[in-house]
């Protein structure tokens, strides 16, 4: 597609069950970032992914956050047992990235997450 | 470590009035400089970027945004603001020595009064 897809826009899910969201990149983009933003808050890395090389995981906030990427394309950000702080806007970027890379990222319309 | 002040909470302009938003930036090596808009329930979408070269640099939207190595800033700008301008501005950086993750600003949030 043209730009960063992000699905479900919105997610409601109860505390304690697991949930999955999707960020599929814009083609040939290497370079992939999962950040999460509360509500009219700044923007926290969780996680970043470039080429073949082991992702960057130093922004997931404990250990029931993981991510993939499958392919070297499409991203799956896994919260497990969701709690309430969980509740934030998820969103994906990509980048023409690498060491150095001075381009800029395209972001997502996001995935709103709410845990009840 | 790299890292992105943005002082100001909130800034508020009179329609047709010049309009800044301040950012300053900590890296180790040189930095990749970029400004951010969010509208409400939107993604973030580019605005202007610094690499290398003239320290003024123009985006989208008639913002502007200049790099002052010396005072290790990056201020956005733009002659007369407009009611539409209001949004959320991220400031954002990449440090040449890591390249990996940008790490953006708190945000600024622009109120265009008309």
């Amino acid at each position: 597609g043209a730009g960063v897809s992000q699905s479900p826009s919105n997610k409601v899910t109860e505390k304690g069950k697991d949930v999955e969201l999707r960020c599929d990149p814009i083609s040939g983009h290497t370079a992939l970032y999962w950040y999460r933003q509360s509500l009219g808050q700044g923007l926290e890395f969780l996680i970043y992914f470039q080429g073949n090389s082991a992702p960057d995981k130093s922004g997931l906030p404990s250990d029931r956050f993981s991510a993939e990427r499958t392919g070297g394309s499409v991203s799956t950000l896994t919260i497990q047992r969701t709690q309430q702080e969980d509740s934030a806007v998820y969103l994906c970027a990509s980048s023409l990235g690498g060491l150095g890379a001075n381009t800029e990222a395209f972001f997502g319309q996001g995935t709103r997450l709410t845990v009840v | 470590a790299q890292s992105v002040a943005q002082p100001e909470d909130q800034v508020n302009v009179a329609e047709g009035n010049p309009l800044t938003v301040k950012c300053t930036y900590s890296v180790s090596g040189n930095p990749y400089l970029f400004w951010y808009v969010q509208y409400p329930n939107r993604g973030l979408q580019f605005l202007l970027k610094y690499i290398t070269g003239d320290n003024l640099v123009k985006g989208s939207y008639g913002f502007e945004a200049e790099f002052n190595k010396s005072q290790t800033s990056f201020h956005l700008k733009k002659p007369s603001a407009l009611v539409s301008d209001s949004a959320l501005y991220f400031c954002a950086v990449r440090d040449t020595n890591y390249g990996q993750n940008f790490v953006f600003g708190p945000g600024t949030r622009l109120s265009v009064l008309p």
